[in-house]
């Protein structure tokens, strides 16, 4: 199956700072990349995500990036704010299989 | 459209018990999958299915079984219950399943179990 690496596993920030999470992957045939959202106590939800044709995908102030060659993608959250903090995790896709990383908890600190 | 809605929301088994947790979603999915979430270790793929009457293994699939009647309908049966299943299950669903690519999930609400 797909090997998904994510890092760090925790995080901290000062409120409007920036925060980078990056997650690698295996299957070089691999070309979709979504990162999800998870609240305390909730069920994960999509934020973004990014197709292997493209190198970067911005949506506010959430962008996600992409290199193919390196097999790693990261998540880009700027001007961070105190409802930001949450786990998320990437995911990378191995046929029908998702597999997922172990998730990155985000501290945004007011 | 509610989505997916999972049944129960919290259940409490003793060991050798079994139970069936229930996922249905009503955005006529193809693609429909379960999943446990354990502290430190993300979300594993139980079970997933590409379509009604589809079924196959994902990455932690003993002491699990699945079946796809309908389209909208995806129960998970714990046949024997073990402490070791004690976890938070999510079941998902997306667009992609036969012959589509692959899109984004989404989640139920969870069911938070416990087996003692």
């Amino acid at each position: 199956g797909e090997n998904v690496e994510q890092h760090p596993s925790t995080l901290s920030v000062q409120e409007g700072d920036s925060a980078v999470i990056k997650c690698t992957y295996s299957d070089s045939a691999s070309n979709y990349f979504p990162w999800y959202k998870q609240e305390l106590g909730k069920r994960p939800q999509l934020i973004i995500d990014i197709r292997s044709n493209v190198g970067e995908k911005k949506d506010q102030r959430i962008a996600v990036t992409l290199n193919k060659t390196a097999k790693h993608f990261s998540l880009h959250i700027t001007e961070t704010q105190p409802e930001d903090s949450a786990v998320y995790f990437c995911a990378a896709p191995w046929g029908n299989q998702f597999y997922f990383g172990t998730g990155t908890s985000l501290t945004v600190i007011p | 459209n509610a989505g997916v809605t999972q049944t129960p929301k919290f259940q409490v088994l003793k060991t050798g018990q079994s139970m069936t947790l229930q996922c249905a979603q009503d955005m006529n999915h193809e693609y429909m999958s379960w999943y446990r979430q354990d502290p430190g270790m993300g979300l594993r793929l139980i079970h997933y299915s590409v379509g009604a009457g589809i079924t196959d293994q994902g990455e932690v699939p003993n002491g699990y079984n699945v079946s796809r009647s309908t389209t909208e309908d995806f129960p998970l049966r714990l046949l024997s219950a073990a402490p070791s299943q004690t976890s938070v299950y999510f079941c998902a669903s997306s667009y992609s399943g036969r012959g589509a690519r692959v899109g984004p999930l989404h989640f139920g609400n969870g069911t938070r179990l416990t087996v003692t």
